[in-house]
């Protein structure tokens, strides 16, 4: 157990609908990373927050949009919801928010099914 | 902007062969890090490179920064079939602060 928890686990929704997942960083832990998992495919850096603040900025569509509350947890939205936006959405956290950064622990992810 | 390729993309291996994995960067990296992402798990850190030319072993895995801080690999001594999964790099360009993930190495072990 990582100690980052991701609801919910799967979500099964059709196109053009909205969602949003949910992500709880280990306890202490300031930085919250959102990935992309597309089936077989590698992990898409979606964006970090920093104790609330946004930190850095991937590919992430404008149909996106995440936050980072005062008590650390995190939520990702997804809007007009596509086929192609079907994957693993995974949620890391890590301690600090610098540099030379230490490890990132990841939770579980959240399979998102559009139909 | 900055990408992370790995090569091979596959590898399958008779269990006992040793197995590496390359990761190479189109920007100098100011650090590096490997996770390992089991079938239908989350990824797992494994190791932080730092240093130009760093070596790093943690049992049959041995982990190399390139001396230009550009490239790294991977290589596993003796492969058991618990190292199967898929392995990937995750590199941080100087003054940003996202890991871009490369493009992973699944590796197969056959009994």
């Amino acid at each position: 157990d990582s100690g980052v928890t991701q609801t919910p686990k799967h979500l099964i929704t059709a196109t053009g609908q909205r969602v949003t997942l949910r992500c709880s960083p280990r306890s202490g832990d300031l930085s919250v990373y959102w990935y992309q998992q597309s089936l077989d495919q590698g992990l898409q850096f979606l964006i970090q927050y920093y104790n609330g603040e946004e930190r850095a900025k991937g590919n992430i569509l404008e149909r996106f949009s995440a936050q980072q509350f005062p008590d650390l947890h995190s939520e990702l939205n997804l809007s007009s919801l596509e086929l192609g936006d079907s994957a693993l959405y995974f949620c890391a956290s890590s301690a600090t928010g610098n540099l030379l950064d230490t490890e990132a622990f990841f939770g579980q992810g959240t399979r998102l099914t559009v139909v | 902007g900055q990408q992370v390729m790995q090569i091979p993309q596959y590898q399958h291996v008779q269990e006992g062969e040793d197995f590496t994995t390359y990761c190479n960067s189109s920007t100098t990296l100011s650090n590096i890090q490997w996770y390992k992402q089991r079938p239908g798990g989350h990824p797992v850190f494994l190791i932080q490179l730092v240093k130009s030319g760093e070596v790093k072993k943690q049992k049959r895995l041995t982990f190399q920064f390139g001396e230009a801080k550009k490239n790294s690999s991977l290589h596993i001594t003796a492969t058991q079939t618990t190292d199967v999964g898929t392995y990937f790099c995750a590199g941080r360009t100087s003054g940003t602060y996202k890991y871009i993930f490369g493009t992973g190495t699944r590796l197969k072990v056959l009994a």
